[in-house]
């Protein structure tokens, strides 16, 4: 059974384009992030979401808008695609949000975003 | 100053051997702290939580000095399937869950 599941996988558009990327969760977990590999393996946070309420929003640009219809499933929608968001993007969920300190954070396979 | 910062690798060792990694941490307010282990093209996944007791599972040992702000990673006989890259990673500004993670380390283990 797949914890955290994202699609597509892989993702090849041109530059210009908008394009969506799913993930859901079969964890029961109250909190969903997303994060940004870039080509140099620089992993970092750009949204979290606890019981469908954004709670974290990095400096994105705002051609990034994640939705979270509920609590077991964010997405992310990304408009006018530039060469600079080519990257992997991971989902993550975790129990619950809060100061536990062994509160893993379970990471999805990743989608590779390739702008031409 | 990075907020946390690895030394990049490659650590290129021969099996059996005993490898240590460091991490360095910039926020003093801190307070769970991790090693993720990544894989080629594959999502991270939790090695182990640091405590400041320092703690131990099976060949990995992690310890914590909050004082020096460092993290350590130390992996006895190592085999061919630890070969990875090792990320450190500490609950950042903003506290709960919002993780900061290193760039990683990487081990490739060697027959």
């Amino acid at each position: 059974d797949t914890a955290v599941s994202q699609t597509p996988k892989y993702l090849v558009t041109q530059m210009g384009n908008d394009k969506s990327i799913k993930c859901e969760q079969n964890l029961g977990h109250d909190t969903m992030y997303w994060y940004k590999q870039d080509s140099k393996k620089f992993l970092k946070i750009m949204f979290s979401y606890n019981n469908k309420e954004l709670i974290i929003n990095e400096t994105v640009p705002n051609r990034f808008s994640p939705k979270s219809p509920d609590k077991a499933h964010l997405n992310l929608h990304i408009n006018s695609l530039e060469l600079g968001d080519s990257a992997v993007y991971f989902c993550a969920s975790s129990q619950v949000w809060g100061v536990a300190p062994t509160d893993t954070q379970y990471f999805g396979p990743g989608t590779r975003l390739t702008v031409l | 100053r990075k907020e946390v910062e690895q030394d990049p690798g490659p650590f290129n060792v021969p099996e059996g051997a005993t490898v240590a990694f460091n991490c360095t941490y910039s926020n003093s307010a801190s307070q769970s702290f991790f090693w993720y282990r990544q894989d080629c093209r594959k999502e991270p996944k939790l090695l182990m939580s640091v405590y400041s007791s320092g703690n131990e599972d099976g060949r990995f040992t992690a310890q914590l000095n909050r004082a020096s702000q460092y993290i350590s990673l130390l992996i006895r006989d190592s085999k061919l399937s630890d070969s990875a890259t090792y990320l450190c990673v500490v609950n950042g500004e903003g506290g709960g869950n919002k993780l900061t993670f290193g760039t990683g380390t990487q081990l490739k283990v060697e027959l």
